[in-house]
């Protein structure tokens, strides 16, 4: 199973809004609304920020959404802050009954 | 609060052999899928293993499919990992991750597996 295919590096300032693709095939993005997003700050283990492809779970922002268009998931996030700067990794379920995680992405606040 | 300790992390020999334990409190342990993620060293995470609430039913990534072996104990809120033929490249972090239907939350802080000669 290949990992999903997400933008090495994205950044934005303060106060602006960044998307982050997340690019599978239709045996897991495209196939299922399982596609979930966590972040991870360095040395700490990751949180889930979106999960189903667009709810966000208690406690997270709402400046943080998800989507999906055919094999393409996104994760945008508004209004950016200094405390976004971490790496964000995409996941979906599988036509395997497995997972695989996009190889990761890492957010620069400017 | 829902809390799980990951420990038997560290350093063994190209081929050699860890078992990796999950403590887990603040939730009805039996209810849940549990799995196991690897992170190695600078690297993007991994999935490597899932195990169904009664522990009948397991699946692994092809990476360490035959090698790997994830079960459970619910009487003791306690998930496993017997790692086998360790390689240098099981080197990582591995969490244990509670899953609801299909995503993950929360996870451990992980423990570090390192296989070197």
């Amino acid at each position: 199973q290949s990992a999903l295919t997400q933008p090495a590096s994205v950044s934005g300032s303060p106060g602006q809004s960044i998307t982050i693709s997340c690019t599978g095939t239709s045996s897991d993005v495209g196939g299922y609304n399982y596609v979930s997003w966590y972040q991870q700050h360095p040395g700490k283990a990751p949180k889930l920020m979106i999960y189903d492809v667009t709810n966000r779970p208690s406690g997270v922002s709402n400046r943080f959404s998800g989507s999906k268009s055919g094999n393409t998931a996104s994760l945008t996030i508004s209004g950016l802050q200094a405390e976004d700067e971490a790496d964000y990794y995409c996941n979906s379920y599988t036509s395997s009954s497995t997972w695989v995680f996009g190889g990761g992405t890492k957010l620069t606040v400017l | 609060e829902v809390q799980l300790v990951e420990s038997g992390g560290g350093l063994v020999q190209p081929g050699g052999s860890l078992r990796l334990s999950c403590a887990t409190s603040g939730f009805t342990f039996r209810d849940y899928w549990m799995l196991w993620v690897r992170q190695g060293p600078g690297k993007g995470l991994v999935w490597v293993s899932r195990i169904d609430s009664d522990g009948i039913s397991t699946i692994y990534a092809d990476s360490v499919k035959g090698r790997f072996t994830i079960s459970r104990d619910n009487a003791k809120n306690t998930l496993f990992l017997q790692m086998n033929s360790l390689r240098v490249e099981d080197t990582a972090v591995y969490y244990c991750v509670r899953a609801t239907r299909y995503w993950f939350d929360p996870w451990g802080q992980g423990t570090l597996v390192t296989v070197s000669s």
